[in-house]
C-alpha cells in the first residue's frame, strides 16, 4: 500500500479564493511527521509546513494551514487567498519514526493552477 | 545563508561516460540523501547517509554510488550512465532531530543520450 496518497490529478482555483489539496497517509508508527513542499516551474523544492503526529493543534504558516485529521489519516493543505505565484506542484511527505534513521516518503504530487 | 548546493545544475552527457554530481550543505546536518524525480512517480530516494562514512541504499539505488567522507559533502556518482537515468536529481539534508525538516538543493537536470 502507498504510504502517501495524493489522488487529485490537477486543481484549479480562482485568484484570492481558498483551495484544499488532499493528502492521506498510512503508517502504524505512533510517531511521525507530515510535510508539504511546493515545487514551482523553476524546479526547486520549497518547504511550506510541518505537522507532528503528537501536535494538538493544526499547523499554520502564513496563508498555509494543515487540516490534520489523525483518525482519518489525512493531512490536507489549505491555501487561503490564492495568488498567481501559488501555481506549482505540491508534494505531501511523511517521516516515520524519529532520529536520523527515519525516512521521508513522498506522494506523487498535485498540480495547482491559479486563474486570474 | 543556510543552504544545500548542487553542481552542475544542468548536464547533458552520453551513455557510459562517468559523471559526478556534487552536493554540499552548510547546516552541519547529519542526514543527507539523494532523490530522483520523474513525471508521475514523485520523488524516489536513491541513497542516504546518516553520517560520515555511513551510507545506505534507498528505493532506487541501481546504477548509482555515493560517498560521505566529510559531513558537508555527499556526491552522487554515475559510473556508467544510461538513458533511463535521465531525470531531475535532488540532494537534501536534515538534522535528524526536532521537526527535522528536510531542505533540498536546487536540483540537477541530467540528460543521458
Amino acid at each position: 500500500a502507498q504510504k502517501i496518497t495524493q489522488t487529485q490529478p490537477g486543481m484549479f482555483v480562482q485568484e484570492k479564493e481558498a483551495v484544499t489539496l488532499d493528502c492521506t497517509y498510512d503508517t502504524s508508527d505512533p510517531s511521525y511527521g507530515l510535510f508539504w513542499y511546493k515545487q514551482p516551474s523553476s524546479g526547486e523544492m520549497i518547504f511550506l509546513i510541518y505537522q507532528g503526529s503528537y501536535d494538538q493543534q493544526n499547523a499554520t504558516e502564513g496563508r498555509y494551514s494543515l487540516n490534520f485529521q489523525k483518525a482519518r489519516k489525512s493531512a490536507n493543505l489549505v491555501i487561503s487567498a490564492s495568488q498567481l505565484g501559488d501555481s506549482a506542484m505540491y508534494f505531501c511527505a511523511m517521516r516515520e519514526g524519529t532520529g536520523a534513521n527515519s525516512k521521508l516518503t513522498f506522494g506523487k504530487g498535485i498540480t495547482l493552477s491559479v486563474r486570474p | 545563508e543556510a543552504q544545500v548546493t548542487q553542481n552542475p545544475r544542468y548536464l547533458i552527457t552520453v551513455t557510459g561516460k562517468k559523471l559526478t554530481v556534487t552536493c554540499s550543505q552548510n547546516m552541519n546536518h547529519e542526514y543527507m540523501s539523494w532523490y530522483r524525480q520523474d513525471p508521475g512517480l514523485g520523488l524516489r530516494q536513491i541513497y542516504y547517509s546518516m553520517n560520515v562514512e555511513a551510507t545506505d541504499k534507498g528505493d532506487v539505488p541501481e546504477g548509482y554510488k555515493v560517498s560521505r567522507k566529510e559531513k558537508r559533502n555527499f556526491p552522487l556518482i554515475l559510473e556508467s550512465p544510461s538513458p533511463n537515468q535521465t531525470s531531475l536529481y535532488f540532494c537534501a539534508s536534515r538534522s535528524g532531530y526536532g521537526t527535522d525538516t528536510q531542505y533540498f538543493g536546487p536540483g540537477t537536470r541530467l540528460t543521458v543520450l
